[in-house]
């Protein structure tokens, strides 16, 4: 079975531009769970989705959104990038057991 | 709101010694969980164990261990006869729900095992 895979795995990009960061849940998972971890401020809960739906948001401006697709991957989508947005974006399928690798993005 | 408190940063032991790691956690409700992860150099996040708040009971999952304990908040994990895979840091989190949703996690250890 395979794991909950995101893609791409680094990311760079300049101040102001848009960010797309995905995931693909484990299958058969209807939910997916984003999380930032950013030097100096720690695993932070971003976003949950389910069934298609934003079930739940983290303490995150309203530039970071996303969305879920009929087939329940999901991507994250980051506006008008700032430095501090540079990070380990992490997803997480279903229930807390299993999380992706990961997308390092920098923002230069 | 929710707190987790990881006081130690870093820890350094020689293989085979036994190293505990504390976690502190802070909330007002009486139903939560807790969670403790192991993030390797390659960065994803490996799921060790996760307790809710009304078992109290302590673990053992072959060298991994934890002790749970309400009456200080806390819930500290102990890794015996270390080896140098286990070298990692280590994640506490606490959340209202069971599952990934609104994970709150410390700040984490910096485990070093030294062969």
């Amino acid at each position: 079975e395979a794991g909950v895979t995101q893609s791409p795995t680094h990311l760079i990009k300049t101040r102001g531009q848009q960010a797309t960061l995905r995931c693909s849940p484990i299958s058969g998972h209807t939910s997916v769970y984003w999380y930032q971890q950013a030097l100096g401020l720690g695993l932070q809960f971003l976003l949950w989705y389910d069934e298609g739906e934003e079930r739940n948001r983290g303490n995150f401006p309203p530039r970071f959104s996303g969305r879920q697709f009929p087939n329940y991957s999901s991507e994250l989508n980051v506006n008008a990038l700032e430095l501090e947005d540079s990070a380990l974006y992490l997803c997480a399928s279903s229930d807390e057991q299993y999380f992706g690798p990961g997308t390092r993005l920098t923002v230069t | 709101a929710q707190k987790v408190t990881q006081a130690q940063t870093e820890i350094s032991v020689v293989e085979k010694e036994d190293v505990t790691l504390d976690c502190v956690y802070e909330t007002r409700d009486t139903t939560y969980y807790l969670f403790w992860y192991k993030q390797p150099p390659s960065g994803e996040l490996v799921f060790l164990i996760r307790r809710n708040s009304f078992d109290e009971q302590n673990e053992i999952s072959g060298r991994y261990s934890w002790n749970f304990q309400k009456s200080t908040s806390s819930f500290n994990f102990t890794i015996t006869a270390s080896q140098v895979v286990d070298s990692a840091v280590y994640f506490c989190a606490l959340s209202l729900y069971a599952g990934a949703n609104n994970l709150f996690f410390g700040t984490g250890t910096r485990l070093t095992v030294i062969p």
